[in-house]
């Protein structure tokens, strides 16, 4: 079956970028029929969707988010990768990747998540 | 923007017991409502999506329920292993509910 892992550093500095990949494993992100999300939640908090990605190159992002993020794929590698600049500690929480089928929702595959601390 | 609330905020209840939480929309969102369950430490997992489809794997005992801006997942008789937060989420801007947690009384 289809899972995700997320990877990437676990403590980032402020102002600078937060860079993480999701890695998909039992099926081909480039076979088409999903949208590959990035999800995070600040610690305590709810969930907040951050944006997702076709293996097109489409995109769409949170419009609170959009000026400082971007969503890349590499389908030779299977995986997609978050890019968030400008980081402040508001940007500490645990990322998560999933799966959907209509770029909005149900999110039916999620990744375990990586915390990701913002401090100097 | 569409804002999701839900109530109430924790329940406590026993195992063996009935859970209803409600998850409410500032306006209709037809059927296009999610339930997820999330454990301390863990991903959320789909419970429900469409208002009232199990996900694959989801036992019986979960069922949802309504459309336009009022929905209810119950929980007919609460294992040990459903304790947990419980969140909804709506389709046209993917926004999610502040959460139910379900604890044990």
């Amino acid at each position: 079956q289809v899972q995700l892992q997320e990877s990437g550093p676990g403590l980032v500095k402020p102002s600078q970028t937060l860079s993480l990949t999701c890695t998909v494993s039992g099926g081909s992100i480039s076979s088409g029929g999903y949208y590959w999300n990035w999800i995070r939640q600040h610690p305590g908090k709810g969930l907040e969707w951050i944006g997702y990605i076709y293996y097109t190159g489409n995109t769409d992002y949170n419009p609170s988010l959009k000026s400082r993020v971007s969503i890349s794929v590499d389908t030779s590698k299977n995986q997609f990768s978050l890019n968030l600049i400008s980081v402040t500690a508001a940007d500490a929480a645990v990322y998560f990747c999933a799966r959907d089928v209509w770029g909005s929702y149900p999110f039916e595959i999620w990744g375990q998540g990586t915390k990701v601390t913002v401090s100097s | 923007e569409i804002v999701l609330t839900q109530s109430p905020a924790t329940l406590s209840l026993s195992p063996g017991e009935r859970a209803t939480l409600s998850c409410r929309a500032s306006q209709s969102i037809s059927n296009y409502l999610a339930w997820y369950q999330q454990k301390p430490g863990q991903a959320p997992r789909l419970l429900i999506y469409d208002a009232s489809n199990r996900a694959t794997g989801i036992p019986a005992r979960f069922s949802g329920s309504g459309s336009g801006t009022d929905f209810t997942l119950t929980i007919s008789s609460l294992e040990p292993e459903d304790f947990a937060v419980y969140y909804c989420q709506q389709r046209s801007n993917r926004l999610f509910g502040p959460g139910t947690k379900v604890d044990i009384k």
